[in-house]
């Protein structure tokens, strides 16, 4: 696609549901980035995908949070028994390959857990 | 543990004024830095600084990194409305693949 494409765009869910985000990247880009920006904060780096090797996870915050990318392209977060605490935007971002830069964002998936 | 820190956080200005935000890191193995805009969505690219002293214009924004001073700056000059929005800076660590923001800076431009 022209861009990175995330859906929802907002998702409201009550405390201790799973969600499930999407993000569809920039065609031809083999690097995949998942973020996480609270309110009034920068941007929190989660866990990126590069092709078929091993993700890095360094940055899921807990055991709740997970992720998949399917055939290289399409990626999911899911956040099983969502806390308040994890109301934010998630951003998504892909680039050609991993280090190149910059990184192209989507415009976010705004998480409401109440 | 690697860090990026930005300053102001929020600046409130004038249309037509100038202004200057600051990006200072602590990151190891740093790699080069990167200044990003965000609206109301998503991040959008603005400037990669990997070399000290050599500065990037587009227009009326320009960048420069002092890799000395662990340090950059972003210039706007004659600001208009269409600049407010948070800027935000991120280090690129060497040999790793995720980018390190800072908080961001909220800038205001009031007519």
């Amino acid at each position: 696609g022209a861009g990175v494409s995330q859906s929802p765009s907002n998702k409201v869910t009550e405390k201790g549901k799973d969600v499930e985000l999407r993000c569809d990247p920039i065609s031809g880009h083999t690097a995949l980035y998942w973020y996480r920006q609270s309110l009034g904060q920068g941007l929190e780096f989660l866990i990126y995908f590069q092709g078929n090797s091993a993700p890095d996870k360094s940055g899921l915050p807990s055991d709740r949070f997970s992720a998949e990318r399917t055939g290289g392209s399409v990626s999911t977060l899911t956040i099983q028994r969502t806390q308040q605490e994890d109301s934010a935007v998630y951003l998504c971002a892909s680039s050609l390959t991993v280090g190149d830069q910059p990184q192209h964002f989507g415009d976010g998936t705004r998480l409401s857990i109440l | 543990e690697d860090k990026v820190v930005q300053s102001p956080l929020s600046l409130v200005v004038h249309e037509g004024d100038t202004v200057t935000l600051n990006c200072s890191y602590e990151v190891t193995n740093f790699r080069s830095l990167l200044w990003y805009k965000q609206e109301k969505k998503a991040p959008t690219f603005l400037f990669m600084l990997t070399s000290s002293g050599i500065e990037k214009k587009s227009g009326r924004l320009s960048s420069i990194l002092d890799k000395k001073e662990l340090s950059s700056i972003l210039n706007i000059t004659a600001t208009q409305t269409g600049d407010s929005a948070i800027y935000l800076c991120a280090g690129i660590i060497q040999g790793a693949q995720k980018l390190v923001f800072g908080q961001g800076t909220r800038l205001t431009i009031n007519p």
